[in-house]
């Protein structure tokens, strides 16, 4: 079944240890993207990524950074995990960047950092 | 860019139609109205989006006011599994989904 693949679903970090969390797709989006989601904050936009190559900063992109060296790939690494970083990870990929263009979302990875 | 607003909860008796309302008072021209809903901890699962007209597909309804300032979800039939916090995000053609904390609905058996 094409969508999106996040892993580790779930991961227990001690702070100050690096940790990327992966994500695949096979729908041949052009455009990927990476959120996290915190009770009362709903989800924020972490980094995106409108084709690969290219990489851009969301909302709340500090602690992270993200590479798209192909198309079906976009990792997602912590070089130095903090508790503040501990959330539910999604990450989604578009057809494209424009506005008529639905996001796909993986079913996220859960991250403890203690 | 702008922003929504949606009540926190709804509750809908099952195989009534839910009617979920989401105000976009500062909506601009080119920005389309997105409906997501998510069920228990996975991820956000899309269901229609429009831009001015009223959509429809095998989901939902989209009903968009002439003024664009305000959209309704419409479930003609809900059932149990359609128990989920609903959003109804803003796109701005750039890189963003601006997710709010949407609105809890619980239907009702």
């Amino acid at each position: 079944i094409a969508g999106i693949t996040q892993a580790p679903t779930s991961q227990i970090l001690a702070a100050g240890r690096r940790m990327t969390l992966r994500c695949t797709q096979d729908m041949r989006h052009n455009a990927m993207y990476w959120y996290r989601q915190d009770l009362g904050l709903g989800l924020r936009l972490i980094h995106y990524s409108n084709t690969a190559g290219t990489t851009g900063k969301g909302e709340v992109p500090d602690g992270y950074s993200v590479s798209r060296a192909n198309t079906d790939d976009f990792p997602l690494t912590l070089a130095s995990a903090v508790p503040s970083q501990t959330s539910v990870y999604f990450c989604a990929s578009s057809t494209g960047g424009e506005g008529n263009s639905p996001l796909h979302f993986g079913n996220g990875t859960r991250l403890t950092v203690t | 860019d702008a922003k929504t607003t949606q009540p926190p909860s709804m509750d809908c008796a099952e195989g009534r139609a839910a009617n979920l309302p989401c105000n976009h008072s500062t909506i601009s021209g080119n920005e389309y109205v997105y409906w997501y809903r998510q069920i228990h901890s996975q991820g956000p699962q899309y269901i229609i989006h429009g831009l001015k007209n009223n959509e429809t597909n095998e989901m939902a309804s989209l009903i968009i006011t002439e003024d664009r300032k305000s959209s309704t979800l419409i479930l003609p039939h809900a059932t149990l599994r359609d128990t989920a916090v609903y959003y109804c995000p803003l796109r701005t053609g750039a890189n963003n989904l601006f997710f709010g904390t949407g609105t809890r609905l619980t239907v009702i058996p």
